[in-house]
């Protein structure tokens, strides 16, 4: 089956730097990853998607890459801002899986 | 526009009482799903639903019963709860499984099987 797998420590960021998540993927790859971001207390809200086929995408401040070459996808945050602390989850929505999340921290 | 919106959001049970959880969904989505998030496990699917009147056991079904008896309600069952059943559940929906479409979830319901 596959699996998703994030870093489980906390990534500590100095404001205005760029924070670079990462989610990796076993066994088959998945047709497209999504990407969440969840605060405490609240529901995964949906950031972006990527698929297999795209290298890239980007949408304001954020940019995701998939390399099925390394099995890997990247969710970067430019200019970060302590508004942008909160857990990020990566998703393959073909298979409904979650990785368990990276918690982002930007102190100012 | 609420969204989804599941309740109760807290609740406490005695082992081997019953409840039942609540979601509900004003976007006209056609799926809909229940997970449970544990601490060092991250979400995992329970049950879910391509429209009404079906559902499907997910990851971690045993335990729980589902229905969906209306397009925009989705129901999550405990029939016996279990102290192993202590958890944030969230419900989420999506328009349909295609490749665009996000899902979008509820704020939780914590609950704690003492």
């Amino acid at each position: 089956s596959q699996k998703i797998e994030q870093n489980s420590e906390a990534l500590n960021i100095q404001e205005g730097k760029t924070a670079t998540l990462t989610c990796n993927y076993t066994n088959y790859s998945p047709a497209y990853l999504q990407w969440y971001r969840q605060d405490p207390g609240r529901g995964p809200v949906f950031l972006l998607l990527i698929r297999e086929n795209e290298k890239e995408k980007r949408k304001e401040r954020l940019k995701v890459t998939f390399d099925t070459t390394l099995k890997q996808s990247l969710f970067h945050i430019t200019a970060s801002q302590p508004a942008d602390s909160a857990t990020y989850l990566c998703a393959s929505y073909s298979t409904l899986t979650f990785g368990k999340g990276t918690m982002l921290l930007v102190s100012p | 526009n609420a969204g989804v919106t599941q309740t109760p959001k807290f609740r406490v049970l005695k082992t081997g009482q019953s409840m039942t959880l609540l979601c509900a969904q004003d976007m006209n989505h056609e799926y809909m799903y229940w997970y449970r998030q544990d601490p060092g496990m991250g979400l995992r699917l329970i049950h879910y639903s391509v429209g009404e009147g079906t559902t499907a056991k997910g990851e971690v079904p045993d335990g729980y019963n589902v229905s969906r008896l209306k397009k925009q309600n989705f129901l999550l069952g405990l029939e016996s709860a279990a102290p192993s059943q202590t958890s944030v559940y969230f419900c989420a929906s999506s328009y349909s499984q295609g490749e665009d479409q996000p899902q979008h979830f509820g704020d939780g319901t914590r609950l704690s099987i003492l």
